[in-house]
């Protein structure tokens, strides 16, 4: 499996924005980002994924370098909720069934 | 918006129990996984499911833990004879077809082994 890199803790105020970077500089030409979320006490949570352009959804954008070897989360407008650990997960994109290997991740304070 | 419902969300058992963690995936979705978190650790893959069969295991998932899916809704997690280590949060997973999919995960159980 294809390794990210993330700092451990980040933090930020409310309702500002907020840039969580990810190396992965062993990407291969298939496989795509992935980054989920875990609540406090709870499962992790599917944030955003591309392969190679740009994502925008509802909860975050997703900035991929043009070379893969790395991207951003960016959470737009952070609120109180959004305090969580932040996971970049590579997987091979050809087949649904992919397990996700979890790092440790990045822990986001994000303070009032 | 569907989701992926667990049952129980705790459980406390006696050391060499059997404990059976029960999920409902997603309805449509075809692949199914549990993953594992102990307390304040990372989550770890335990074992993918398809087409009624497993597909892939990890070390973790030896010969105490066994998985079903009995019929076309549940999905099962069974651990013959528990030990302490075994204490832990149990997610569920399931994903639907294609590359484009991701995996959406259940609440989890959380299972103490006393």
């Amino acid at each position: 499996d294809a390794k990210t890199t993330q700092p451990n803790s980040m933090e930020s105020n409310e309702e500002e924005p907020v840039h969580l970077p990810c190396n992965h500089s062993t990407i291969s030409g298939t496989d795509y980002i992935h980054w989920y979320r875990q609540l406090p006490s709870q499962g992790p949570e599917y944030v955003i994924h591309g392969l190679t352009s740009n994502v925008n959804n509802r909860m975050a954008s997703l900035a991929i370098a043009e070379d893969r070897k790395s991207s951003t989360l960016i959470l737009h407008r952070a609120t109180l909720r959004d305090a969580a650990v932040y996971y970049c997960i590579l997987t091979l994109g050809i087949q649904g069934a992919q397990k996700l290997v979890f790092g440790q991740g990045t822990r986001l304070t994000i303070n009032p | 918006e569907p989701e992926v419902t667990q049952t129980p969300s705790h459980q406390v058992t006696q050391m060499g129990q059997e404990v059976i963690l029960r999920c409902v995936p997603i309805s449509n979705h075809l692949y199914f996984y549990w993953y594992r978190q102990i307390l304040g650790q990372k989550v770890e893959f335990l074992v993918s499911f398809y087409n009624n069969e497993i597909s892939e295991k990890s070390e973790i998932f030896d010969d105490q833990f066994s998985v079903e899916r009995p019929d076309g809704s549940n999905f099962t997690l069974k651990i013959r004879s528990t030990k302490l280590e075994d204490s832990a949060m149990y997610f569920c997973a399931s994903i639907g077809r294609g590359p484009k999919e991701t995996q959406y995960f259940g609440p989890g159980t959380r299972l103490l082994v006393l």
